[in-house]
Formats: C-alpha cells, structure tokens, sequence
C-alpha cells in the first residue's frame, strides 16, 4: 500500500481533460514537501513531467499541469492525446520516513 | 547531457546478495547538492524508493528496507553501487538509478532499468 494515494485508472476520450488526484498526509505533502510527477509510457523509465507542484521540465507540453492545496495535489492534461496513454505518478518527501515517497501509480487510458 | 546505466545480474537465487551498479555521465557526484538514488519496480506494480546517497556522503535508506541495503559511491569512476542482501522472490523487480539535484526533492533524469528476477 502506497503512502501517496492516486486513483488506479482514469480515462478520456481525444481532446478531452483529466486530472489524476494524489492524496497524501501532514507527514509528506501537508508538511509542506514538493509534490512531483511522471509519466512512465509502457516498457520505459518514468519520466519527470512536473516538479515543484506546478513546472514543466524543458520539452514538456503546456498541455500537463500540476497543482498541489493541503495534503492533495493534482496532475491536469488537456486536449487528451493518444500518445498520453501511460501509467503516471506523482511522488513527495516524507518526514516521518525520512525517505522519498510514491502513489502507486494511475493508468490512463485514452478512449 | 547526463546519462544513466544500471547493470548487474538479471537473476539472482534466493538468499543470495544482489550488488547493482549505476553508472553516469553528465554530472559529478562531488557537486554539492547532487544525490544519485535507486528505486525498484516489481511487473506491474508502483515504483519503490530504495535509496539514496549525497555528494557528501550522506545515505539516507528505506525504512522497510534499510536492515538489507548498502548504498555506496566511487566519484572517481562516477560510479553508485547499490547493495541488497537475502534476496527472495518477491525482490523481483525492474531496479532503477536517477539523478537528484535538491533535498527531497525530484528524480530528474533516470536509467533506462536493470531487470532482476530472483528465482532459484
């Protein structure tokens, strides 16, 4: 069991938005720790998609945005595509661990 | 550019010790600020932080893990080398190495992974 909560799947049809939830604690995200997340597109490495709650690495489409209120933060893609279709995670810090932590990962699926 | 490589073993037999090595490019592990973490991936399931360790030497471990690994650096052959010990089954996994720039903060630039099955 994850200590970031997301939600397994999520779909969308071509052109549509979603948002992919993760929850966390007073320990990680509510203490005030970065949230980040990545894209992992089947059969390869995750990929960082958004750091820092809300900024795109060079090369990222405005497309992706992130956003992060309390214990929860939230990935945002719009104009879905076909090639969004991968497993996405969102990832913190967490002081009761003393460690690095991760959601147990959401697959999108592209109707 | 930076560039990193996991290699060592692809199947391992219970009880035994897994030693991987990361080795990258692009960056010095003698840079203040820069750590070079694992993380593991089981088929299927959610990636796994492991461990990570600091230009200046500072390791920091899974809790769950922590009685079992044994992260080290050579910063002369810009090499990380991840150590696990009694290795079972359910270690099986895809095992990652990543670039980390700030304190708790993200893993920038990955591995492609190394893929170790434990199976007798």
């Amino acid at each position: 069991q994850s200590v970031l909560t997301q939600p397994p799947s999520v779909s969308g049809a071509p052109g549509q938005r979603v948002t992919i939830s993760c929850t966390g604690s007073s320990s990680n995200i509510g203490a005030g720790y970065d949230v980040h997340w990545y894209q992992q597109l089947p059969g390869t490495a995750p990929k960082l998609l958004i750091y820092d709650n809300t900024n795109r690495p060079s090369g990222v489409p405005d497309r992706f945005s992130g956003s992060k209120s309390g214990t929860s933060a939230s990935l945002a893609i719009t104009g879905l595509q076909a090639e969004d279709e991968a497993d996405y995670y969102c990832q913190s810090y967490d002081n009761s661990l003393s460690g690095w932590v991760f959601g147990g990962g959401t697959k999108l699926t592209v109707l | 550019q930076i560039t990193l490589k996991e290699s060592g073993p692809t199947l391992v037999k219970p009880t035994q010790t897994l030693t991987l090595t990361c080795t990258f490019s692009g960056f010095s592990l003698s840079t203040s600020g820069v750590g070079v973490g694992w993380i593991r991936q089981p088929p299927g399931k959610a990636l796994e932080w492991l461990a990570l360790i600091y230009w200046n030497d500072d390791k920091r471990y899974s809790p769950s893990l922590k009685s079992r690994l044994t992260i080290t650096k050579d910063t002369s052959k810009n090499q990380v080398v991840l150590t696990m010990t009694n290795m079972d089954p359910v270690d099986t996994a895809t095992y990652y190495c990543a670039h980390e720039i700030a304190v708790a903060g993200d893993f920038d630039y990955w591995g492609q992974g190394t893929l170790v099955t434990v199976s007798s």
